[in-house]
């Protein structure tokens, strides 16, 4: 079974530009949560969203958004880029909740530098 | 406002020897997941072992195994026969579990290297 797919692995933006990131969850994964990693601020919560519906939002500007597709494949955007947005975003995928022992699964993760 | 602590940023041990890793939390709910995550340098995040705070058996899983203190929030975790293929990042994290139970709380990690 493949696991959770992100693309593109890296990319290079410049000031005010917008970025989307996609995530492929795990064949039958429902859910799928998003976290930026820096070495200043460490691993921080973006959001998560079960059947397209954002369930949980971390602490993050309204530049930052999502979306949840009905294939439960998601994307993340990024508005009006920021030199402090340069981060690794992973994204993560699970069965969805009531799941028993539920589990997170990462991907690799995207590695925006905004330049 | 949950917080996780990982008070050592760097831990190196010998191949084959044990070592352990320290986690502290802070929460005020009653009952919630530990997890602990190893980064590799490919930076996908694996989970290494997980404990529900209800249980009191301390979680295990081959040469992994915690040592969970619910009443002084700590979370530690024991690597045994250590191995070059444990060298990674490791983090510990916490999420609540009520509500959504994907809003992990992470400390900010523990560099483990490997000696051969």
């Amino acid at each position: 079974k493949a696991g959770v797919t992100q693309t593109p692995r890296y990319l290079i933006k410049t000031r005010g530009q917008q970025v989307t990131l996609s995530c492929s969850p795990i064949s039958g994964h429902r859910s799928v949560s998003w976290y930026q990693q820096t070495p200043g601020q460490g691993l921080q919560f973006l959001f998560e969203y079960f059947s397209e519906t954002q369930r949980n939002k971390g602490n993050f500007p309204g530049r930052f958004s999502g979306r949840q597709f009905s294939n439960s494949r998601s994307e993340m955007n990024v508005s009006t880029l920021e030199l402090g947005d340069s981060a690794l975003y992973l994204c993560a995928s699970s069965l969805g909740p009531g799941q028993l022992n539920e589990k997170l699964f990462f991907g690799s993760g995207t590695q925006l530098s905004v330049l | 406002a949950q917080t996780v602590t990982q008070s050592q940023p760097e831990m190196s041990v010998q191949e084959a020897e044990t070592v352990t890793l320290s986690c502290t939390y802070d929460t005020s709910e009653s009952d919630y997941y530990l997890f602990w995550y190893k980064q590799p340098p490919s930076r996908q995040m694996i989970l290494v072992i997980r404990q529900e705070a209800y249980k009191q058996q301390n979680a295990t899983e081959n040469r992994f195994s915690v040592n969970f203190q619910k009443a002084a929030k700590s979370f530690s975790l024991k690597i045994s026969d250590s191995q070059l293929g444990d060298a990674a990042m490791y983090f510990c994290a916490y999420t609540a579990s009520g509500g959504s139970n994907y809003k992990l709380t992470f400390g900010k990690g523990t560099l483990l290297t490997v000696n051969p």
